[in-house]
């Protein structure tokens, strides 16, 4: 079974500017979350989408925005980028479980993004 | 505010030493689990703990699950160069699905 994807794998912008980051989780999740890694603040969620639906949302502005697809896939939106924006942006898929819990984050190997 | 406070934040020790990772919080979890993460990769899923008291055990790695269900443990046997790497912790509440990381404890094993 395939894993979660994530492109670009690296991207590089300028400060303005706004990016759009694309994340195909494992066939058969149909959750998706997005976390911003960076050396200083560690992993920090952004916000989980299940079918289609923003489900939890992290403390981020509202310059950061995402959605999910009928099929799963999931878009991060970030506009007007700040350098402080620099970071690896990871995004996880998970099997919801009946039971409530045990809802593991599978994780694709991120998109670096550096804001010049 | 929901904590999981991790620590030690970064450990640096010798091939074949013992080590343990702390995982500590004042909410109850319905699960805890453990991350492993290397550089330019995304964190891989270690373990997950459910049960107050639960131990797992992963080759030379041991989890342990408070009984209280409000921390956890990672204990690692003769640790060897390839255990490198960013270990976290994300609690798992009941109410809303949502996990709460600590901020992960750096480990470096020196050959």
């Amino acid at each position: 079974k395939a894993g979660v994807t994530q492109t670009p794998r690296y991207l590089i912008k300028t400060r303005g500017q706004q990016v759009t980051l694309s994340c195909s989780p494992i066939s058969g999740h149909r959750s998706v979350s997005w976390y911003q890694q960076t050396p200083g603040q560690g992993l920090q969620f952004l916000f989980e989408y299940f079918s289609e639906t923003q489900r939890n949302k992290g403390n981020f502005p509202g310059r950061f925005s995402g959605r999910q697809f009928s099929n799963s896939r999931s878009e991060m939106n970030v506009s007007t980028l700040e350098l402080g924006d620099s970071a690896l942006y990871l995004c996880a898929s998970s099997l919801v479980r009946d039971t409530g819990w045990g809802n593991e984050q599978f994780f694709g190997p991120g998109t670096r993004l550096t804001v010049l | 505010t929901q904590l999981l406070e991790q620590s030690p934040q970064f450990l640096s020790i010798q091939e074949g030493e013992n080590l343990t990772v702390y995982c500590n919080s004042s909410s109850v979890f319905s699960s805890l689990q453990w991350y492993r993460q290397e550089p330019g990769e995304g964190p891989v899923l270690l373990v997950t703990v459910v049960t107050g008291g639960e131990v797992k055990k992963l080759k030379r790695l041991t989890f342990q699950f408070g009984d209280a269900r409000k921390d956890s443990s990672l204990h690692i046997t003769a640790a060897q160069p390839g255990d490198t790497g960013l270990y976290l912790c994300a609690g798992e509440m009941d109410s809303n699905y949502q996990l709460i990381w600590g901020a992960g404890t750096k480990l470096i094993i020196k050959p």
